[in-house]
């Protein structure tokens, strides 16, 4: 299994550029979830899926939108990219929301807006 | 403000010291889930606590979750260089309405001097 994982690694935008950043995971888990995180700030949850064709929005959803076409792609897209979404996305996914679901995490792009 | 609180902030610690790391919710726990993170990482999941009172251990890290307080402490005995990188807890707080809501804290980062 591969588990939870994210493409691209690393990625760097002009201001107003848009991207699709990708993320896939092979353990049949219904549940995904976006997070960013900014230096000191912890993780803050953008958008998660309780299933496919299910979206929601987090804590900050804000320039960004998401899809659910199938159970194992959840892939975050920024349309107008601005200097305050440089952050590092990490991408993760769990059996099922809740207590004894602990998340498993793809290892997050690193993306910068200039 | 943050809805869960970890302290302390950094931490520099000799090889072979103990140490602890707390994390204290401003809203009930209804469980907590510790995770490690390396730099340039995604999460790795340590321990889930789900009862108030529970302590597990994994290797020389030891777990407690005192609902009461609404804290939990993770405690590193004899740390080791291998056990430095960031430390972040995780909680599902209130399942209102059908909301689902796992937050993370801001993270402990930890150093281990050989």
């Amino acid at each position: 299994n591969a588990g939870v994982t994210q493409t691209p690694k690393f990625r760097i935008l002009k201001i107003g550029q848009s991207m699709t950043l990708q993320c896939a995971q092979d353990m049949n888990h219904n549940y995904m979830y976006w997070y960013r995180q900014d230096p000191g700030m912890g993780l803050k949850l953008i958008y998660y899926s309780v299933g496919a064709g299910i979206t929601d929005k987090g804590e900050v959803p804000n320039g960004y939108n998401v899809s659910r076409s199938t159970t194992e792609d959840f892939p975050l897209r920024l349309e107008l990219a601005a200097p305050s979404q440089t952050s590092v996305y990490f991408c993760a996914s769990s059996y099922r929301g809740g207590l004894s679901s602990p998340l498993h995490f793809g290892n997050g792009t690193r993306l910068t807006v200039t | 403000s943050q809805e869960l609180e970890q302290s302390p902030q950094s931490l520099i610690v000799q090889e072979g010291k103990n140490l602890t790391i707390n994390c204290t919710s401003s809203k009930t726990l209804y469980g907590l889930y510790w995770y490690k993170q390396k730099y340039g990482e995604g999460l790795i999941f340590l321990m889930m606590l789900q009862k108030g009172g529970e302590e597990k251990s994994h290797e020389k890290i030891t777990a407690k979750l005192d609902e009461k307080k609404q804290q939990s402490s993770l405690h590193i005995t004899a740390s080791q260089p291998s056990h430095a990188g960031i430390y972040l807890c995780g909680a599902d707080i209130v399942p209102t309405s059908g909301t689902y809501k796992y937050i993370f804290g801001t993270g402990t980062r930890l150093k281990v001097l050989a």
